[in-house]
């Protein structure tokens, strides 16, 4: 089946920093998206991409659509400690199935 | 925005009796719902494709004796855990598909603890 690599697995940063993390796929999707996900709740899109070389920001979030329709990043700038959690990378076919990568944990350190 | 509600939140119940978990959409119609499963700190996994008026499609290794869905409205799937045992304690969340958007909403997890 179809397998996100998704890294870092976990990041431990100052407050004010910015912070890096990228999806690739061995396979095409046609939707990219990425999720925060707090302890004990479900996840929460942040941010959805639906064309190869879109870049999308939302606020602090920067996220971008490979090219190759394999792959994507997701960039926070100016960290805070709210957003400490675990990000998700998805990748969704047509038919609305997602999935999901490994997960990044963030921690930020005031 | 669109709402997706789960009830229960969570549930301890103990090993060899049955537990149903409901997914709802409270402000859109979803004909197609997701039930995923998700171990502590590990990514969300896929378990089936609920989809209304018709049987759920389970992804390869999900027993479907097991782990038996209904989605008999528009609004409304439920996942029973049949005959529980410890091993299928997890988080369980389910997604749903606005039919006439086709944006996805996930609810907001239920936890099972089966002892």
């Amino acid at each position: 089946g179809q397998q996100l690599n998704q890294s870092p697995q976990s990041m431990f940063i100052q407050e004010g920093e910015d912070v890096s993390m990228n999806c690739t796929s061995s396979s095409i999707f046609n939707t990219w998206l990425w999720y925060k996900q707090d302890p004990g709740e479900g996840p929460v899109l942040l941010i959805a991409l639906y064309k190869a070389g879109e870049l999308t920001s939302n606020g602090r979030l920067t996220a971008q659509f490979g090219i190759t329709r394999k792959d994507s990043f997701l960039n926070i700038s100016a960290s805070i400690p709210s957003d400490v959690g675990i990000y998700f990378c998805a990748g969704r076919t047509n038919a609305g199935k997602s999935t999901f990568g490994d997960g990044t944990t963030l921690t930020v350190k005031p | 925005g669109a709402v997706v509600s789960q009830h229960p939140s969570w549930v301890i119940c103990k090993s060899g009796t049955s537990v149903k978990i409901e997914c709802r959409s409270l402000d859109f119609q979803a004909t197609t719902m997701f039930w995923y499963r998700q171990f502590p700190k590990q990514s969300l996994m896929l378990m089936a494709t609920s989809n209304e008026g018709s049987k759920a499609t389970y992804e390869q290794g999900v027993e479907k004796d097991k782990f038996l869905i209904n989605h008999a409205s528009l609004t409304l799937s439920t996942l029973t855990v049949t005959s529980a045992h410890p091993e299928d304690s997890s988080f369980y969340i389910c997604s749903a598909s606005d039919s006439r958007s086709r944006e996805l909403f996930f609810g907001e997890g239920s936890r099972l603890t089966v002892l």
